[in-house]
Formats: C-alpha cells, structure tokens, sequence
C-alpha cells in the first residue's frame, strides 16, 4: 500500500482565515480523494481530485469554500477557507491502490477553529 | 443510494475476549465492502476487504470477516482482543466501478484488562 503524508497534523486557526492542507503520496496515483470526519462522526467524501482534471465536488461542498489544486500525481492540497468553528475537523486524504476500488488513507490533519 | 449501519456505538470487551462488530449495508448490488480501525489520534488502516469468492475474508491483526448476502452484513470478529485493540472501527461500502466510499458511523472498542 502506498505511504502517505499530510502536513500540517493538526492546527489551531482563527475565524475567518484559511488553511491549505497538503497530501503526499509516495507513489504515482491518480485519483486522490478529501474527506471531513467532524467531532464524533464518520467520514464525508468532499472531493475526488484527479490530475490534470478539475475537483468533483460532493453535494453540499464547494469550491469556493473548499480549493482543491493536484499539480501531479503525488501530491495533493486542500484549502478550507474563510474558516468558522464549524470547520472543526480532521480533513483526511486518501488514495487509490490495489483492486476492488481500495483507498488508502493519510493520517490526517486536525483542524480547530477558534 | 447505498448505506451503512454499524448498530453498536460502543462496545466494551475483555482482553482475551472475542469481538464481533456488526455491519449492514443497503445496496442494490453486490458491493465491494471494508473494515477499516482508526487508532486515537491517527488516520485510517485498511483491516479487509471483500470483493468476491470466498465469502469469510482474513485480514491484519487476527481479524476476519463474513460476508452474508441473504442478511446484507459484512461483520467483523476477532477471537482475542489485545489491549491495543482498542479503537474506532468504520465498516465501508462501495459500489464495483466507483471509488465513492459510503462509511457507517463507526463502533468504538474499549477493552478492559
């Protein structure tokens, strides 16, 4: 399975700035994926990014509010802007890898808004 | 629409005890489904997976589950638990040409010694 990195592990921001979370795989892939786990609840899948191609956007997130970039097929950012507490969360990444449509997940970034 | 229902919030097992974590999922064909454990403070790790064939599939740290199609369940067990069991498991399903992943809510193991 792939390694994989994302920086910073955790952060404490104020209201209303912006975050970009960086994810580092080391292999090739190309699809990568962001998912929100909020306090005490399972995962939501925001995005899947793949390279050279736009951001698909879940219902109910946007990229205004959640600007995916993938430059290459290892690496990956997810900013969340115009933060509120409500962002309050760990933002994972994951990857594609191996059969049967497998993801592989980074040890994710948690984030707390002030 | 696919889903996952994990029925147990929390579980509380002894160390040496066995463990069984329950899973149902609504999908309206057979879909690619997986246990993941998700330790304090860490991201998630792959335990099993299961696609097709045999429908009792062996994982990593002793862990094993079944597949029943007649009862739309994927439950996961292990015959022992160690303390370091101790964690958050989040049973997943998918359909077979998608990487969408659906997560139930998850099941939290606390294990006493």
């Amino acid at each position: 399975s792939a390694v994989i990195s994302q920086k910073p592990s955790r952060d404490i921001c104020q209201r209303g700035t912006s975050l970009t979370i960086q994810c580092q795989v080391d292999s090739q892939v190309t699809m990568m994926f962001w998912y929100r786990q909020q306090p005490g609840q399972s995962l939501t899948l925001i995005a899947t990014a793949n390279q050279g191609s736009e951001a698909t956007y879940e219902s109910g997130f946007v990229i205004d509010k959640f600007p995916i970039s993938r430059p290459n097929l290892t690496f990956s950012t997810l900013t969340v802007s115009n933060m509120s507490p409500e962002d309050s969360s760990i933002y994972l990444c994951s990857v594609e890898g191996g059969s049967g449509e497998t993801q592989y997940f980074g040890p994710g970034t948690r984030l707390l808004v002030l | 629409a696919q889903s996952v229902t994990q029925p147990d919030i929390h579980i509380t097992v002894s160390e040496g005890a066995s463990l069984e974590l329950r899973c149902n999922y609504s999908y309206g064909a057979t879909p690619y489904l997986f246990w993941y454990v998700q330790s304090p403070g860490q991201g998630l790790q792959l335990l099993l997976k299961y696609f097709s064939g045999d429908t009792l599939v062996q994982g990593i740290k002793g862990f094993e589950a079944e597949f029943k199609r007649s009862q739309s369940s994927f439950n996961l067990r292990k015959p022992s638990v160690h303390w370091s069991d101790a964690a958050e498991y989040f049973c997943a399903v998918g359909p077979s040409n998608d990487y969408k992943l659906s997560f139930g809510a998850g099941t939290t193991v606390t294990v006493r010694a």
